[in-house]
């Protein structure tokens, strides 16, 4: 069964430094997502993608976040400079129309320390 | 601001007995709902979706859908201790627009 991938499952990262989470969406889907999670609270929107552009974003997807879709099967995101309130676990999730059921990796657990 | 309410628990229900979790939200424009459930440390896993008022079921799962109420429900018959988990409610706004998540309500099944 196709599956969303993402690496890698768990990052540590000094604060002020610069991270990427890596996402392989399902191969015919064309919506992309990013979530995260921070312990104990509930899932947030950060950002959804198209057409090889944002199409909508969340006050928490700040300068300090950005995505990319570099060839065509990865979806990045990017924090440039980490802050410790960035640790948290971040989901990417596929769909294959903006409204439908959408599909979530396994996670990438980010620890900022 | 888009919110979407549901109950945290935990709700604890006896093996074999329905479990009904609920979930409001505050925006009527919303147009699809879906029911995930997350394990503790997982990522969430789509349970059903719906989009219009009424039933809808699959297998031991039914979700119930009242826009004018704003309220979408799930109910689980014959609960079973693995479907001890949280469950998320998700809302929708139109074609490629984000999801908001509710919080949350996690439901033990004792055996």
């Amino acid at each position: 069964e196709p599956e969303v991938t993402q690496t890698p499952s768990h990052q540590v990262t000094q604060m002020g430094q610069e991270v990427i989470l890596r996402c392989v969406p399902i191969s015919n889907h064309l919506y992309f997502y990013w979530y995260r999670q921070i312990l104990g609270q509930k899932v947030e929107f950060l950002v959804s993608f198209y057409n090889n552009e944002i199409s909508e974003k969340s006050e928490i997807f700040d300068d300090q976040f950005s995505v990319e879709r570099p060839d065509g099967s990865n979806f990045t995101l990017k924090i440039r400079s980490t802050k410790l309130e960035d640790s948290a676990m971040y989901f990417c999730a596929s769909s294959t129309e903006g409204n439908t059921e959408a599909f979530f990796g396994q996670g990438t657990r980010l620890t900022v320390v | 601001q888009k919110e979407v309410e549901q109950n945290s628990g935990p709700l604890s229900v006896p093996e074999g007995a329905i479990a009904s979790l609920n979930c409001t939200y505050s925006d009527r424009g919303s147009q699809s709902f879906f029911w995930y459930r997350q394990y503790s440390g997982k990522s969430p896993e789509l349970i059903m979706f719906i989009y219009s008022n009424g039933d809808k079921e699959d297998g031991r799962f039914t979700a119930q859908l009242n826009k004018a109420s704003q309220y979408v429900s799930l109910l689980i018959r014959d609960s079973q201790p693995s479907d001890s988990a949280t469950y998320l409610c998700a809302v929708s706004m139109d074609y490629g627009q984000n999801f908001v998540f509710g919080p949350g309500t996690r439901l033990s099944v004792l055996p």
